[in-house]
């Protein structure tokens, strides 16, 4: 049973819009969740964290919402550029407990010019 | 420069061989994973380790083994009960096990084929 959960698998965008990949979670004990950005062949890159504490994250073009009653979190890039198309993963951990990350199976943004 | 590497990039393993992918860090932290992935399923976790001598099954432990002798060091072996090896193996690793607010590290990956 999937704990971590991204329904869209592809994503396109034009430059200059918005972005905004969504990612859901089963499991109330998460406490921290993260996204990845991955090119093929390459090991993920950390993009940007949220804590259960807040509902807002920002870091430049990227900012991630976390909504802990629907168990739902959204990382939304503004404005969208060529450079961001990649695969995107949803993570999450119990880090009160220590346990590893969980990932979603990713979503694929392709952003065109 | 601090890191977190994997090799070989890319592995050919006979049917029935075991085989052991490395994954060394140099940036000093204290748990280390295994991940897998395959194409549709994203990545899942394996193996990890968040103290020297010491390690938990992941979701997909079957076939595989681990040590942590060093804290640089989570070598995986993929034995020859794993029946379907073929895949990208991803190592990371993160100061702690992801108390507060640390993100995991990546290692370029190595590329497993079973010829």
């Amino acid at each position: 049973d999937q704990q971590v959960k991204q329904n869209s698998p592809s994503l396109s965008v034009q430059e200059g819009r918005i972005s905004i990949l969504n990612c859901d979670y089963t499991n109330s004990m998460f406490d921290y969740f993260l996204w990845y950005k991955k090119y093929p062949a390459e090991g993920p890159t950390f993009l940007i964290s949220i804590s259960s504490i807040k509902d807002k994250n920002e870091d430049g073009r990227f900012t991630v919402f976390l909504n802990k009653s629907a168990k739902h979190l959204s990382l939304h890039i503004v404005p969208s550029q060529p450079g961001d198309s990649a695969v995107y993963f949803c993570a999450a951990s119990d880090a009160q407990a220590g346990t590893a990350l969980i990932f979603g199976k990713g979503t694929t943004l392709s952003v065109s010019s | 420069d601090g890191g977190i590497t994997q090799s070989p990039k890319y592995l050919f393993r006979k049917e029935g061989q075991n085989v052991t992918l490395s994954c060394e860090q140099n940036l000093n932290h204290d748990a280390m994973y295994w991940y897998r992935q395959d194409p549709g399923q994203g990545l899942r976790l394996i193996y990890y380790s968040q103290i020297v001598n010491d390690f938990q099954k992941g979701d997909i432990a079957e076939g595989y083994s681990v040590s942590r002798e060093k804290k640089e060091s989570f070598p995986l072996t993929v034995t020859s009960a794993q029946k379907n090896p073929t895949a990208f193996y991803l190592c990371a690793s993160s100061i702690a096990p992801f108390a507060g607010n640390t993100e995991a590290f990546f290692g370029q990956g190595t590329r497993l084929t079973v010829v």
